[in-house]
């Protein structure tokens, strides 16, 4: 299953609101996850079955979508989720990733 | 507080082998699907390979397939990444990840280490 994310990267202030899209290739219902990378470091789960907060993330960050479209929202940005973003779908194995969105400072 | 900890990496030469390990703490090892995922320099996640509680499933990406094997020691809390026939394309940062709890959820990734270093050069 092929992950396709957009923008690839962003450009974008303190408060703004950004979201990113990605896009399967197949159905893969709500098995999608969103993850929060940042320069040096492993990533971290934001987001699990497309909607699901997880545990300790902040609520301006939301998922949404089904079957082969999905969003994740940050409703105000803030400096420290300047990072790169990617999605991943927990539908079937090959588990697979989205390219990547690279989200920076204007 | 729930730790994984990769270690084994580092210079292999193109056909050779390495192993990586995996060191788990915090949480009941044996409750859970592991898996491994790379990032070459640069570049985005690669989805490696997944073992699951007993060690009775694995999975391997394409890329990988024939090449590298997974295995665990429930026993020890570790997991491990047995890597032969290595190419340049194999050189990446390796991380061992937490799969969430349940079966619907094995493959969601709450909890990575820090990740180990594989080069592949001669």
């Amino acid at each position: 299953i092929q992950m396709t994310q957009s923008p690839s990267s962003l450009s974008a202030s303190v408060g703004d609101r950004v979201t990113i899209t990605c896009r399967s290739s197949q159905t893969i219902t709500t098995y999608l996850n969103w993850y929060q990378q940042k320069p040096g470091k492993a990533p971290k789960l934001l987001i699990y079955a497309a909607s699901s907060l997880q545990s300790g993330v902040p609520s301006r960050f939301s998922g949404s979508g089904s079957g082969t479209d999905f969003t994740l929202t940050i409703s105000s940005l803030q400096r420290e989720d300047f990072a790169t973003y990617y999605c991943q779908q927990s539908y079937s194995t090959p588990l697979t990733f989205g390219g990547g969105t690279k989200v920076e400072i204007k | 507080e729930v730790q994984l900890v990769e270690s084994g990496g580092g210079v292999a030469q193109p056909g050779g082998s390495l192993r990586l390990s995996c060191a788990a703490s915090g949480f009941t090892f044996d409750d859970y699907t592991i898996h491994w995922v790379r990032q070459a320099p640069g570049k985005g996640l690669e989805w490696v390979s997944l073992i699951n509680w007993d060690g009775g499933d694995t999975h391997y990406a394409d890329s990988v397939q024939g090449r590298f094997t997974v295995s665990r020691d429930n026993s020890k809390n570790s997991l491990y990444l047995q890597m032969s026939s290595l190419t340049s394309a194999d050189t990446a940062v390796y991380y061992c990840a937490r799969g969430m709890e349940g079966a619907a959820a094995a493959d969601d990734l709450d909890h990575w280490g820090q990740g180990t270093l594989v080069t592949v050069s001669s």
